[in-house]
């Protein structure tokens, strides 16, 4: 079973510092990564979807890499600030049986403060 | 464009009790998932239709929960009896897929289902 691991499980940073979360998964056969966001209270919303072939994906402030052959992926966020406070997930599509199904970690919890 | 719709955006209901949640997806999107995330977790698939078919159910209690997506477009989500343990944000999402192409999923606002 794919298991999806989140580090650090929170994190508090002064605005304007430059963010990294980390996001690692057991299987590489994945199909693709995508990092959300979700606010309290909140869905979940897409921020970027890199697909297996892919090495990174920029949107904005925010840049997400991966590496499949080591099962890792990180979400850069540029020059944070207050409203970047959120809590921030990464889920793995897997292929073969469960092809479709979405693998979420925990978490990383970002409060940014002025 | 409308995002997925989900209602109601809370429900708090006596345990023994049934509770069903709507969902409206994406227009066009062919796939549509429902996801049940308990506090401090990170969402877990309940169930995943491809049109009007459930193609990924293992991890939906069946004893108490369904499910059903008529015409391949809204879908509801049934819970009977409702448990202590049931409580938990429950997540529609949809995307669209076919193939090879596997496209974003979109996540509504859930609903939070409190069983007390």
């Amino acid at each position: 079973k794919q298991e999806v691991t989140q580090i650090p499980a929170a994190l508090s940073v002064p605005e304007g510092e430059n963010l990294v979360l980390n996001c690692s998964f057991t299987d590489s056969a994945i199909y693709n990564l995508q990092w959300f966001r979700q606010d309290p209270g909140k869905g979940l919303t897409s921020l970027l979807l890199i697909q297996s072939s892919q090495r990174e994906q920029t949107s904005g402030r925010l840049n997400a890499s991966l590496d499949k052959s080591s099962g890792r992926s990180t979400l850069y966020i540029a020059a944070s600030q207050p409203g970047d406070s959120a809590t921030y997930l990464c889920a793995v599509s897997s292929r073969g049986s469960t092809l479709g199904r979405l693998y979420f970690g925990r978490g990383t919890q970002l409060t940014v403060w002025p | 464009e409308a995002g997925v719709v989900q209602s109601p955006r809370y429900k708090i209901i006596e345990k023994k009790q049934p509770v069903a949640f709507w969902c409206n997806p994406i227009s066009g999107h062919n796939t549509l998932y429902w996801y049940r995330q308990n506090l401090g977790q990170g969402p877990e698939l309940l169930i995943r239709y491809e049109n009007e078919e459930a193609v990924d159910d293992s991890q939906l209690p069946k004893d108490r929960f369904s499910a059903e997506r008529l015409k391949g477009v809204d879908s509801t989500l049934k819970i009977q009896p409702a448990e202590l343990g049931d409580s938990a944000v429950y997540l529609c999402a949809s995307s669209e897929t076919g193939g090879a192409l596997w496209t974003e999923a979109f996540f509504g606002q859930g609903t939070r289902l409190t069983v007390v």
